[in-house]
């Protein structure tokens, strides 16, 4: 099955600075990898994804890039700010041919936004 | 536009007793996925449903656990002979056939004591 490292566990930035969180993921197969973000108390929120036929996609304030080469995937935050800080989560799926099913998580990532 | 919701959202039992949990997906999302997660963990899948048919289980989901989706829209998860370990958050995830995009609901904290 699909195995999903990521890094840090925790990251600490000042507001308007960057954060980078990055996931490496060990099925070759996998084709979809979706980031989602969770606050305190509630369930993890979609906030961006990436299929394997592009290398990067970019929302606003928030990128994804991916190397398929490499098998990693990486989340990117600029101007950050306090409304940011959250656990966030990299996923990958299993290797099905279609949509994706069952997803790995990564093991997540507590951002701090320090004002 | 309504989410995925979850019912109850806190559930604290004593060691042994059953419970069930409900998710309603999102209005004609036909797959339907139930995931757990322990703290400071992520997400671990545990089943899922396109439409009435359950279709993949994991091998986290022992046979105290069973879920049911009688007519393709709501979720039933029932907990029989609960145990301390049960204790976690129980997500619920809706989608649609053909795409990949997951929406989770907010999840039920259980504790068993």
């Amino acid at each position: 099955g699909e195995n999903v490292e990521q890094h840090p566990s925790t990251l600490s930035v000042q507001e308007g600075d960057s954060a980078v969180i990055k996931c490496t993921y060990s099925d070759s197969a996998s084709n979809y990898f979706p980031w989602y973000k969770q606050e305190l108390g509630k369930g993890p929120q979609l906030i961006i994804d990436i299929r394997s036929n592009v290398g990067e996609k970019k929302d606003q304030r928030i990128a994804v890039t991916l190397n398929k080469t490499a098998k990693h995937f990486s989340l990117h935050i600029t101007e950050t700010q306090p409304e940011d800080s959250a656990v966030y989560f990299c996923a990958a799926p299993g290797a099905v041919s279609g949509s994706a099913r069952q997803l790995t998580f990564g093991s997540g990532t507590q951002l701090t936004v320090l004002p | 536009d309504t989410g995925v919701s979850q019912d109850p959202r806190h559930k604290i039992t004593k060691r042994g007793q059953n419970v069930t949990f409900r998710c309603d997906p999102i209005s004609e999302h036909n797959r339907l996925y139930w995931y757990r997660q322990t703290l400071g963990q992520g997400p671990e899948f545990l089943t899922y449903f396109q439409n009435e048919a359950q279709l993949e289980k994991s091998r986290l989901l022992s046979d105290r656990f069973s879920a049911e989706r009688p007519k393709g829209s709501f979720s039933t998860l029932e907990i029989q002979r609960t145990e301390q370990g049960d204790s976690a958050m129980y997500l619920c995830a809706s989608s649609l056939v053909g795409l990949y995009e997951q929406y989770f609901g907010p999840g039920t904290r259980l504790t068993v004591t």
